[in-house]
This record gives C-alpha cells, structure tokens and sequence, in this order.
C-alpha cells in the first residue's frame, strides 16, 4: 500500500523568501504524485502533477516541483513566497490513473511581512 | 461552468438517522471520490469510481456507502450516521490520468 509523509505540520516563511515543502512517499513502482493548496474554507486546488518524463514539474502560481526517485521525494518550492500563499498544502499520490489516492497530513504555510 | 456541486454545505444531525450528501459533477468525468478531512489527518479517501457502476474502497469505507448509476452523479450515504463521522467531507472528480483536479466546497457534517 502508499503513504505519503509530510514531515512539516507547519512553516514559517518570510514575505518574498524561498519556500520549500517536503513530502515523501513509500510506494513499490514510480507512483503518480500530486500537490495541492487549500485556502481557508476552501475546497482543494490543484497545483502540479507528475506521471512520468521530465523530473522537474512546473505548475501553477510559480510553484515547482522535483521528484526524486532516490529519495522517494517529491518536495515543491517557490523561488519568492507571497502573502497570498499562506494556505495549506497537500501531497498526494496513486498508484496510477483511477486509482485510490493517498494524502499527505499536509504542511500549513504562514507567511509574514 | 465547469463545477463539482455538493449538498448541503452544512448539516448536523442525530446519532442512527440516514442521510445523503450529493456530488454531482457537469464535466462529463469519469472518476468521482469522495474524501473526508480531520484535523491532523488530511484528506483520506472514503470511495472511488472509476465509471457509472463501476466503485471501490478507499482507504476509510466503513461506514459509507455510494452509487454510481449516472455518469454525473456520486452521492455518499450514510446508513446510520455515528459522531465519528462529524468531519468535512470532500467530492472530486476528474478525467484522464488519475484524480487530478476538481473538487466540490465541502459538505461540513455535524452528527450529534
């Protein structure tokens, strides 16, 4: 069976710095990976996904990420974080196309002035 | 508009009396789930379609039950609703390579 780790229940991050988010998974083959952002009240957006070819996924609102197969990771990043991205953010991965899927605990993002 | 509808929004009932929350979806996908989100936990995945007459268990099924006898619709049933079932409660659906992208309001329910 997956799982998804996400090692960080929350983060802290200054207007305009880095963003990093971790997330780990366990799952025999190269699973298809997901990230999502869920604002408050809000239902779940979708922000990138990686099925297979190129290693680097670039999604929306400047976000990215990097699977790993080495590491069973596939952390996402922002190169600038702005106050609008304070949220929560979730990864989630499946086995394959209309499968069952399994999220992360999630990571929530605070951003400061 | 391409939408994922839950119904209700908001609901608190009592211990033992059925209910049904609605998905309906008008994008003609193929895949609808439902989750449900606890603090601490995350999304887990309650049931899955993967066409009209076509489900499965995810990951925390007990208790639930659904159907699939429309392409567009997905409702989750409660048979006799308990208080850990108190949660909010998700309906996605998607088309093409796994379950990507659209997701309803939340379904916040309240068993008492």
């Amino acid at each position: 069976a997956q799982s998804v780790t996400q090692p960080d229940i929350h983060i802290t991050v200054s207007e305009g710095a880095s963003l990093e988010l971790r997330c780990n998974y366990s799952y025999g083959a190269t699973p298809y990976l997901f990230w999502y952002v869920q604002s408050p009240g809000q239902g779940l957006q979708l922000l990138l996904k990686y099925f297979s070819g190129d290693t680097l996924v670039q999604g929306i609102k400047g976000f990215e990420a990097e699977f790993k197969r080495s590491q069973s990771s596939f952390n996402l990043r922002k190169p600038s974080v702005h106050w609008s991205d304070a949220a929560e953010y979730f990864c989630a991965v499946a086995p394959g196309g209309y499968q069952k899927v399994t999220f992360g605990t999630g990571t929530k993002l605070q951003v400061i002035p | 508009e391409a939408q994922v509808t839950q119904n209700p929004r908001y609901l608190i009932t009592v211990t033992g009396k059925k209910l049904t929350v609605t998905c309906s979806q008008n994008m003609n996908h193929e895949y609808m789930s439902w989750y449900r989100q606890d603090p601490g936990l995350g999304l887990r995945q309650i049931y899955y379609s993967m066409n009209v007459e076509v489900t499965d268990k995810g990951d925390v099924p007990e208790g639930y039950k659904v159907s699939r006898k429309e392409k567009r619709n997905f409702p989750l049933i409660l048979e006799s609703p308990s208080p850990n079932q108190t949660s909010l409660y998700f309906c996605a659906s998607s088309f093409g390579q796994g379950p990507e992208a659209f997701f309803g309001q939340g379904t916040r329910l309240t068993v008492v």
